[in-house]
């Protein structure tokens, strides 16, 4: 079946560290991969998208990488301040003209 | 630009009645989407419209969901009856178009907060 994972586990880093997420997919061959994040009470907003023909696209303190051949992708937040305490979804093409979103991981960034 | 707008943004009702969320996308946007996001899970796509038309429905229960995007720009989601199961945060987003890198991105409003007692 096809599946999008990503930790469902809180992830908490202490402010100034890397953080870094999963998001790994089977049975799905997207042309391109996304991430959003997400606050509490709003709706998801646009970070960054990255096309299966790139390893790695960077937007200032972020950096996703995207690793067909292991169907995984990996959001880095470097840097990180408690602005960036929020959950980060992932979201692919599923060839179909559809976004299938993952369940996505909070982050909390310690001051 | 001004966002995607949604009403009303927060709804209590009985179970077995009804209700209607109103979303107004970006001006422009031909690609319409209504999503239902569960408490601690993602968004998952109820319906896609790309102008007036139906691109995908296949998850919305139909025997009490139903959505129209009238003229191509505004869209209602309506729900009769409503059961408990339906207590969730419903996202209306647009995109340009979808299925294209250059024009997929997902633009959302702040949602409904749907509670059904």
């Amino acid at each position: 079946s096809q599946k999008i994972e990503q930790n469902s586990e809180a992830l908490n880093i202490q402010e100034g560290k890397t953080a870094t997420l999963t998001c790994n997919y089977t049975n799905y061959s997207p042309a391109y991969l996304q991430w959003y994040r997400q606050d509490p009470g709003r709706g998801p907003v646009f970070l960054l998208l990255i096309r299966e023909n790139e390893k790695e696209k960077r937007k200032e303190r972020l950096k996703v990488t995207f690793d067909t051949t292991l169907k995984q992708s990996l959001f880095h937040i470097t840097a990180s301040q408690p602005a960036d305490s929020a959950t980060y979804l992932c979201a692919l093409e599923d060839g179909g003209f559809k976004t299938i979103f993952g369940a996505g991981t909070r982050l909390f960034v310690k001051a | 630009e001004a966002g995607v707008a949604q009403s009303p943004r927060y709804k209590i009702i009985e179970k077995r009645q009804s209700v209607a969320f109103w979303c107004n996308p970006i001006s422009g946007h031909a690609t319409l989407y209504w999503y239902q996001q569960i408490l601690g899970q993602g968004p998952k796509l109820l319906i896609q419209f790309q102008n007036n038309g139906v691109v995908d429905d296949s998850q919305l229960p139909k025997d009490r969901f139903s959505a129209e995007r009238l003229k191509g720009v505004d869209s209602t989601l309506k729900i009769q009856p409503a059961k408990l199961e339906d207590s969730a945060v419903y996202l209306c987003a647009s995109s340009l178009s979808p299925g294209a890198p250059s024009t997929d991105t997902q633009y959302f409003g702040p949602g409904t907060r749907l509670t059904v007692l």
